[in-house]
């Protein structure tokens, strides 16, 4: 976990506010996620980036945009955040892992609260 | 549409027991089957990973099984220990592999 960060940990905010969940790795990986998890529920693809260039939508997409500052950081933020945006947000990457195959690393999780 | 189901949704067994946790999907094109332990709190964690043609895959005490035929995968774990509670999510990777489709995990409570 320790080469994928996630900032802030933890964050309460109001309906209307825009907030910013940032991701930084060290592993060296082009390619980087951002996923919402929901008690009861899977994890869901909010949008992924495979370089600095390009920027794809996953799933569910609406509500929130991303920008992929440089290789290691990619950011993920609600413009104008509402209540069920409420969620436990997952920043990874994926490159070479268990006997080569390319698997996702996760970092700790970012849980937002939005009021 | 693809879709993994879990079961059981939770689970509660004893320090020292086994227990089996399943696995169903119906993603196509498989790719790839993957195990996550996630404990609370934390991101989650690669356990096993196997692809079309393997049937089992062992890490430590974490047994995993693939049935390509049945789509169906199971993840045995032997002898638990209190660290292992947790969620257990089952992923399957479609096409080229890099489209993750995620089962909701089974939630694993070891007791003394």
């Amino acid at each position: 976990d320790a080469d994928v960060t996630q900032t802030p940990r933890n964050r309460i905010t109001k309906t209307g506010k825009r907030i910013m969940l940032e991701c930084s790795q060290t592993k060296g990986h082009d390619r980087m996620y951002w996923y919402r998890q929901d008690p009861g529920l899977g994890l869901q693809l909010i949008y992924y980036s495979f370089d600095v260039k390009d920027i794809n939508k996953g799933e569910i997409s609406d509500g929130y945009s991303v920008s992929r500052q440089a290789q290691a950081k990619f950011s993920l933020s609600l413009e104008s955040a509402i209540p069920n945006q409420t969620a436990l947000y997952f920043c990874a990457t994926s490159g070479p892992g268990l006997a080569g195959y390319n698997e996702q690393f996760f970092g700790p999780g970012t849980r937002l609260t939005v009021l | 549409k693809n879709q993994v189901e879990q079961s059981p949704q939770s689970l509660i067994i004893l320090e020292g027991k086994n227990c089996t946790l399943q696995c169903n999907y119906t993603v196509s094109p498989f790719s790839n089957l993957r195990w996550y332990k996630q404990d609370t709190g934390r991101g989650p964690v690669s356990l096993t990973i196997m692809t079309f043609s393997e049937n089992t895959k062992s890490n430590g005490r974490y047994t995993a099984t693939l049935d390509a035929d049945t789509k169906q995968s199971s993840l045995h774990i032997t002898a638990s220990q209190l660290s292992d509670s947790a969620s257990y999510i089952c992923v399957v990777s479609a096409g080229s592999g890099y489209a993750l489709n995620f089962g909701k995990g089974t939630s694993l409570l070891v007791t003394p």
